[in-house]
């Protein structure tokens, strides 16, 4: 079936540093790929989306490109700053007859000031 | 243009009962999919209504059951509750269409509620 890795956290950064966070995936066919964001307390929301390979999301400052040839979706952003601090879920959405979302367990960011 | 609304926002029970979560799906939205978020993991796929039919399940147990009604707003009713049940429970609503594609495949969660098993 289908499943997402991506990279444990915590990840603790100072502000205006450079973030990576790896994403692979496996899955059947061409899936959207999808980055997701999650403040204490709240539900998710879209940060950005990929839905073939090659495509560039981006949204915020956040970036990821869809690779195919390595399966993967690595969310990048230049200069991190405090409002950042977050959980981020990478996840894809299979284009078989529904419409479920497989998520990664998520990797928390903190960025210091 | 209303976002995806879920109630109660949170909820605690006892071990045995039986809870119902609501959802709102956002306007012009016909497919409702509800998630399980344990503390400190990714969301699972519980199901996923389409036009007021089941329409995919995840790997959850039968006493895990929904709904949709006709204006495409959906319930969650979860009966004998266990322990491991306590989680942020979300719905999460899309323009739908069988075959997925872009717009069909994108999905807008809810707040989510947060389920307290005592």
């Amino acid at each position: 079936g289908d499943s997402v890795t991506q990279m444990e956290g915590p990840v603790t950064l100072s502000e205006e540093a450079f973030l990576t966070i790896n994403c692979t995936y496996t899955a059947t066919g061409y899936p959207s790929l999808f980055w997701y964001v999650q403040y204490p307390g709240e539900g998710l929301q879209l940060l950005l989306k990929a839905t073939k390979a090659d495509d560039k999301g981006s949204n915020k400052g956040f970036e990821a490109t869809y690779r195919k040839e390595t399966t993967s979706f690595h969310l990048e952003k230049g200069s991190v700053q405090v409002s950042d601090s977050a959980v981020y879920f990478c996840a894809l959405s299979g284009a078989g007859g529904y419409q479920k979302v497989t998520f990664g367990t998520g990797t928390k960011l903190q960025v210091i000031p | 243009e209303t976002g995806v609304t879920q109630s109660p926002t949170h909820l605690i029970k006892t071990r045995g009962q039986q809870v119902t979560l609501r959802c709102s799906s956002q306007s012009g939205h016909n497919t409702v999919s509800w998630y399980q978020q344990a503390l400190g993991q990714g969301p699972q796929f519980i199901f996923q209504y389409y036009r007021e039919e089941e329409n995919g399940r995840g790997n959850f147990p039968p006493r895990f059951s929904g709904l949709q009604f006709p204006n495409y707003s959906s319930e969650l009713n979860v009966n004998a509750l266990e322990l491991d049940d306590s989680a942020l429970y979300l719905c999460a609503s899309s323009p739908g269409g069988l075959a997925g594609g872009p717009l069909g495949n994108e999905q807008f969660f809810g707040p989510g509620t947060r389920l307290t098993v005592l």
